[in-house]
């Protein structure tokens, strides 16, 4: 079964750092996008950054853009988010998840993980 | 990178139809195919249950159908039962100059 297991959430001070991972299993990880969504508390859904299977290409919501960055490790499938400079308004769950298509671009998210909190706090 | 605009909330009675529409711009959802819905339960991930604008993926239920017309994209549950009560998001592809993805508002739907 396809699997994706976020993990290094938690609580960090404003204007402090945190590195998000994203544990993927059973598919060929190196051929798909792969995508960060989050969820603020009691809001919907906002795509954050998206990262093309060789992870040449990297893509950023203007609300990060120049404090996260996205990578991947195709040798331990593993995504990446490494948020800096973080806002009160960051704090969200955190889901990953895998595009349907292996063609490394975008199409549609077929498999979420469970997500990961975030809480940004003085 | 703006939000696709949802209505907050639909509700229905069991057995009923309900619609909820997904409107964008000519820059994502009118300019290709790529709108896909998501069924979301409180405190759970996101769920696939349209991709591709009409298209279900294997175990969604048939009463699930997705459609669109020009800027616009529609989910339609029939035969609401008390199960679709959940919260529903669209997504759609945006490109132009910076290729991303973009979410609706977020629809509640209530099965009184």
């Amino acid at each position: 079964e396809v699997q994706l297991l976020e993990s290094g959430g938690g609580l960090v001070q404003i204007g402090g750092s945190l590195r998000l991972s994203c544990a993927a299993s059973e598919f060929t990880f190196k051929n798909f996008l792969m995508t960060w969504v989050r969820q603020a508390p009691g809001k919907g859904l906002e795509w954050v950054s998206a990262i093309s299977g060789t992870g040449s290409y990297a893509y950023y919501a203007d609300s990060v853009k120049g404090r996260f960055t996205i990578s991947r490790d195709n040798s331990k499938n593993t995504l990446y988010l490494q948020m800096n400079s973080l806002r009160a308004d960051d704090t969200a769950v955190y889901f990953c998840a895998k595009d349907a298509v292996d063609t490394g671009y975008f199409y549609y998210m077929d498999v979420w993980g469970k997500g990961t909190t975030v809480t940004v706090s003085s | 990178q703006s939000a696709l605009t949802q209505p907050a909330s639909v509700s229905g009675s069991p057995g009923q139809s309900i619609t909820i529409s997904c409107t964008g711009t000519s820059s994502d959802v009118g300019s290709h195919d790529l709108v896909s819905w998501y069924q979301q339960y409180p405190g759970k991930a996101p769920k696939l249950m349209i991709y591709e604008v009409t298209k279900r993926p294997s175990g969604v239920s048939n009463r699930f159908s997705g459609s669109k017309s020009g800027n616009t994209a529609s989910l339609t549950i029939s035969g609401l039962r008390a199960e679709d009560e959940a919260d529903y998001y669209c997504c759609s592809y945006a490109g132009g100059y910076t290729v991303h993805y973009v979410f609706g508002t977020g629809t509640e739907v209530t099965v009184l």
